[in-house]
């Protein structure tokens, strides 16, 4: 499985973009990337899956530069409600482990 | 379409005491994970079952069992309760495009 390294925690401001940027440097061929929400007291929640480029769904965009080694996951205009943990995981379709890393507290101020 | 359910979401054990955490889907998902999430920390993969009759080891197995019944259904047993496994335990199940589905979590304290 590959490693997955992301920032302890962000701040943003109401209306501003965020950018969560993960490294998974020893990503293999046929792994997806995936990215979860979490808010207090309850299970993480799916947010946007994807394999190369760009993927945009109706609350974020996911950013794959070529290389793979890497991914940025995009919150447009974040408001209060948007604080919680974000976790990124990579893993292949035949994968049966599945292990979560540190994730990320974004925190968005008023 | 109800997911993921866990029972109970609220348990206190004393040390020493056994207690089974059930989980159930209703997606007809394969694959079924048991994470814990100690406070401010991140989750931990306990046990995985990657179909009916399969189980195997995660990140911190030990001072669990799990058992998967059938399809649908995947519990945790902790057979003698200690302080160190007071956590919130939630379970999960994965559908054919590795998208995880969450339950509730269940809240477990151990005196």
């Amino acid at each position: 499985l590959a490693k997955t390294t992301q920032p302890i925690s962000m701040d943003s401001y109401e209306g501003q973009e965020v950018n969560i940027t993960c490294s998974h440097n020893n990503i293999a061929t046929n792994d997806y990337i995936t990215w979860y929400q979490q808010f207090p007291s309850q299970g993480p929640r799916f947010i946007i899956q994807g394999y190369k480029t760009k993927v945009t769904n109706e609350v974020a965009s996911l950013f794959i530069p070529a290389d793979r080694k890497s991914s940025t996951l995009s919150l447009p205009r974040v408001s209060l409600s948007d604080t919680a943990v974000y976790y990124c995981l990579v893993f292949s379709g035949s994968a049966r482990q599945l292990t979560f890393g540190s994730g990320t507290q974004l925190t968005v101020l008023p | 379409n109800a997911g993921v359910t866990q029972t109970p979401k609220f348990q206190v054990l004393k040390t020493g005491q056994s207690m089974t955490l059930q989980c159930a889907q209703d997606m007809n998902h394969n694959s079924m994970y048991w994470y814990r999430q100690d406070p401010g920390m991140g989750l931990r993969l306990i046990y995985y079952s990657a179909s009916e009759g399969t189980t195997d080891k995660g990140e911190v197995p030990n001072g669990y069992n799990v058992s998967r019944l059938n399809k649908r259904e995947f519990s945790l047993r902790l057979e003698s309760a200690a302080p160190s496994q007071t956590s919130v335990y939630f379970c999960a199940s994965r559908d054919s495009f590795g998208e995880l589905f969450f339950g509730e979590g269940s809240r477990l304290t151990v005196l």
